[in-house]
């Protein structure tokens, strides 16, 4: 069974600092997935990692995929009130028709 | 853009009662998805579809059971409410193994249930 572990669960900055959120998952898997909530709101994609060694960056955050150690981390550079929001991980069972098995969640909080 | 579309944001009814909630989306895609959130928990996977009136249980689907009888359309059906059934639910849709792009999941705005 796959398990997709994230942490911390909860992240209080102060803004202009620098974070990263963890995603660990349990098994062979080289397709993860970022996605944002903000309170009240439905999942925002933010990131799509289909390789080994993948990273991408949007804005202050990026993203990076090691599959051989099964984790992708979510940096975050100079942190903004408005990045406040709830982070997940999600990572594809590939032969099981595109299932995602997603973490937890990360609640970010940026503080003024 | 991608639009999914649910039935309704928020949603209260009794123990016992039959409850549908359904999902609409206009991008062709084959697979959809139903999901419920709980705090703690993330997202857990409900039934899924990847086609016509084909439907597979996810890791949560004791008490719940699924329709999808057009391609844009799927219905996730409480056959006897209950109150551990209280939760947000969110359906999602995607394509069908694109490979080379990923099969990023687009997600509805969710409808809040309360079981009473």
């Amino acid at each position: 069974e796959l398990k997709v572990e994230q942490n911390p669960l909860f992240l209080s900055m102060q803004e202009g600092k620098n974070y990263t959120i963890y995603c660990n998952y349990s098994t062979t898997s080289d397709r993860l997935y970022w996605y944002r909530q903000d309170p009240g709101k439905s999942l925002e994609s933010l990131f799509v990692l289909l390789s080994n060694g993948a990273v991408k960056q949007e804005g202050r955050l990026m993203a990076s995929l090691d599959t051989k150690a099964r984790l992708s981390t979510l940096h975050i550079t100079a942190a903004v009130h408005d990045l406040s929001a709830t982070y997940f991980c999600a990572v594809d069972m590939f032969l099981y028709g595109n299932k995602l098995v997603f973490g937890a969640g990360t609640i970010l909080r940026v503080k003024s | 853009d991608v639009k999914v579309t649910q039935s309704s944001r928020y949603l209260v009814k009794r123990t016992g009662e039959k409850v549908f909630l359904e999902c609409v989306q206009d991008m062709d895609h084959e697979n959809m998805f139903w999901y419920r959130q709980d705090p703690g928990l993330g997202l857990r996977l409900i039934y899924f579809s990847y086609d016509v009136k084909m439907k597979e249980k996810g890791d949560i689907p004791e008490g719940y059971s699924v329709s999808r009888e057009k391609k844009e359309r799927f219905s996730l059906i409480l056959e006897s409410a209950s109150t551990n059934q209280t939760s947000m639910y969110l359906c999602a849709s995607s394509f069908l193994g694109s490979g080379s792009v990923g099969d990023t999941q687009y997600f509805g705005p969710g409808t809040r249930l309360t079981v009473l």
